[in-house]
C-alpha cells in the first residue's frame, strides 16, 4: 500500500526558533498534501492544503506567515513553524492524495517548544 | 462548512461484546465517510470507509452504516478484542481525496 513518511518523528526546540517538518510520499506522486494539527486528547484539525507548484490554502484562523508550507515536488511537502512558542507544541500530521484520489496519512511529528 | 459530531466520547466494553460509535454531519454535499483508528503517538489508520451511494459496508468484524437522509453514519465492531482498544475518529468530506472534517473521537477500551 501507499506509504507516507514524516521527518522528524519528534522534535524539541526553544521558543523563538523555527522548525521544519517534512512529509514525503514514498511510492506514489502526490499533487495534494494536507497538514493537520492535533492537540492532546483532541481531534485532528486541518491547517492547510498544499498543492504542488502553487501556494498553500490555509484554513480560517491559521497564520500563513507563521506556518510556512512549501510543496516543491510531487513527493515532498514541508511545514515550517516560524518563531515557535510553547502554544505551538502539538502533534502535526500530514496526508497525501494519490492519482486515484485516495488519501494516506503519515505517522505524525510531535513538536515540543520549550 | 462541514461539522461532524461523534458519540460517545468514551466507550468501555467487555472482550467479545460489540461496540457502536455514531457520527452526524451537517453538509449534505459530503459523499465520503471514513473511519480511522489512532493509537497513542501514531497517525490515524483507515479502517473502513463508505461512500454516499452505499448504505452499508462490512469488512470482517467491522461494519459501517450510512443514512444520508438523516445525515448520520455509524461504526460497528463485533467480537471486540483488547487490541481494538484505541481512539476512533469518524470524518466526512466531499470525496476521498478532499480535505477531511473529523469528529471529536471516541476512546474505546476493551476489557479482557
Amino acid at each position: 500500500g501507499a506509504v507516507v513518511s514524516q521527518h522528524p518523528s519528534r522534535v524539541i526546540c526553544k521558543s523563538g526558533t523555527s522548525v521544519k517538518i517534512e512529509c514525503r510520499s514514498l511510492d506514489f506522486q502526490a499533487t495534494t498534501m494536507f497538514w493537520y494539527r492535533q492537540f492532546p486528547k483532541q481531534s485532528l484539525m486541518l491547517m492547510a492544503t498544499s498543492n504542488e507548484g502553487s501556494k498553500a490554502t490555509y484554513e480560517q484562523g491559521v497564520e500563513k506567515d507563521k506556518f510556512l508550507i512549501n510543496h516543491a515536488s510531487l513527493t515532498l511537502s514541508t511545514l515550517t513553524v516560524t518563531s515557535a512558542h510553547p502554544e505551538d507544541s502539538s502533534f502535526y500530521i500530514c496526508s497525501a492524495r494519490d492519482f486515484f484520489a485516495e488519501q494516506y496519512f503519515g505517522p505524525g511529528t510531535r513538536l515540543t517548544v520549550t | 462548512g462541514e461539522n461532524v459530531e461523534q458519540h460517545p466520547s468514551t466507550l468501555s466494553v467487555q472482550e467479545g461484546d460489540s461496540a457502536v460509535i455514531k457520527c452526524t454531519y451537517s453538509d449534505s454535499a459530503s459523499n465520503y465517510f471514513p473511519w480511522y483508528k489512532q493509537e497513542l503517538g501514531k497517525g490515524p489508520q483507515l479502517i473502513i470507509d463508505i461512500r454516499s451511494n452505499v448504505g452499508e459496508k462490512k469488512d470482517q468484524r467491522i461494519a459501517v452504516t450510512l443514512n444520508k437522509t438523516a445525515k448520520h453514519f455509524s461504526l460497528h465492531i463485533t467480537e471486540t478484542q483488547p487490541e481494538d482498544s484505541a481512539v476512533y475518529f469518524c470524518a466526512a468530506s466531499l470525496s476521498s481525496g478532499d480535505k477531511l472534517t473529523f469528529g471529536t473521537g471516541t476512546r474505546l477500551a476493551v476489557r479482557p
